[in-house]
């Protein structure tokens, strides 16, 4: 069945521009999460939601950053008035069930950000 | 704090050779422990997962963890290394935050070459 996916695949943005990066998880999935991996790193949770509640946006680096899933599918992350140090590859992740302690998290291929 | 450390950055076997990927960990009680896969341009895949069961976990394409609570390690082995083994491999642990939400927490990945 289908995966995890995410779009775009690459975006390349100007210093000061808005971008929303989109992912779609696996059908059925209740829970959905948002990573950064900067280079040379592993991913770092953002954010996390279950169906459409936003449980957890501990991991937000700054309130240029927020996170939405309206409808308990699709999510957007959007970042405002981005900056050279917001480049980086964003992932998400879905997961079937709740927020447990061995529940596996299903990876997208990630959107790479570069802010120029 | 939770942490995950995997000892090498860069791992280089011979195809047909044993392979031995370091993870060390640190939790607050029993965690989760997870090996994923990282293709070039594909998300991360899922290898294994520790949860609490044998100790001795397998995964997929034959690769293979042992949990020992004693070293805190999580080390990855495959007993003969193939050219498609080649790939970034993160160790992961699951473990509860102040927050109440079960994270993910990554290391920073090891990078395995195979040579012919």
């Amino acid at each position: 069945g289908a995966g995890v996916s995410q779009s775009p695949r690459y975006k390349v943005t100007k210093r000061g521009q808005d971008v929303a990066l989109r992912c779609d998880p696996i059908s059925g999935h209740v829970s959905l999460y948002w990573y950064r991996q900067a280079l040379g790193q592993g991913p770092e949770f953002l954010t996390y939601f279950n169906y459409e509640a936003q449980q957890d946006k501990s991991g937000l680096p700054n309130d240029r950053f927020s996170a939405e899933r309206p409808e308990g599918s699709i999510s957007t992350l959007t970042i405002q008035r981005t900056e050279q140090r917001d480049s980086a590859m964003y992932r998400c992740a879905s997961s079937l069930g709740y927020n447990r302690v061995m529940e596996t998290q299903y990876f997208g291929p990630g959107t790479r950000l570069l802010v120029l | 704090a939770q942490s995950v450390t995997q000892l090498d950055s860069h791992v280089s076997v011979s195809e047909g050779t044993p392979v031995l990927l370091r993870c060390n960990y640190s939790s607050s009680y029993s965690p989760s422990l997870f090996w994923y896969v990282q293709h070039p341009n594909k998300g991360l895949q899922l290898l294994l997962k520790y949860t609490s069961a044998a100790t001795l976990v397998k995964g997929i394409n034959g690769f293979e963890a042992e949990f020992k609570k004693s070293e805190t390690s999580f080390h990855l082995t495959k007993p003969s290394a193939h050219m498609s083994d080649a790939a970034e491999y993160f160790c992961v642990v699951s473990d509860q935050a102040s927050s109440g939400t079960y994270k993910y927490i990554f290391g920073t990945g090891t990078r395995l070459k195979v040579l012919a």
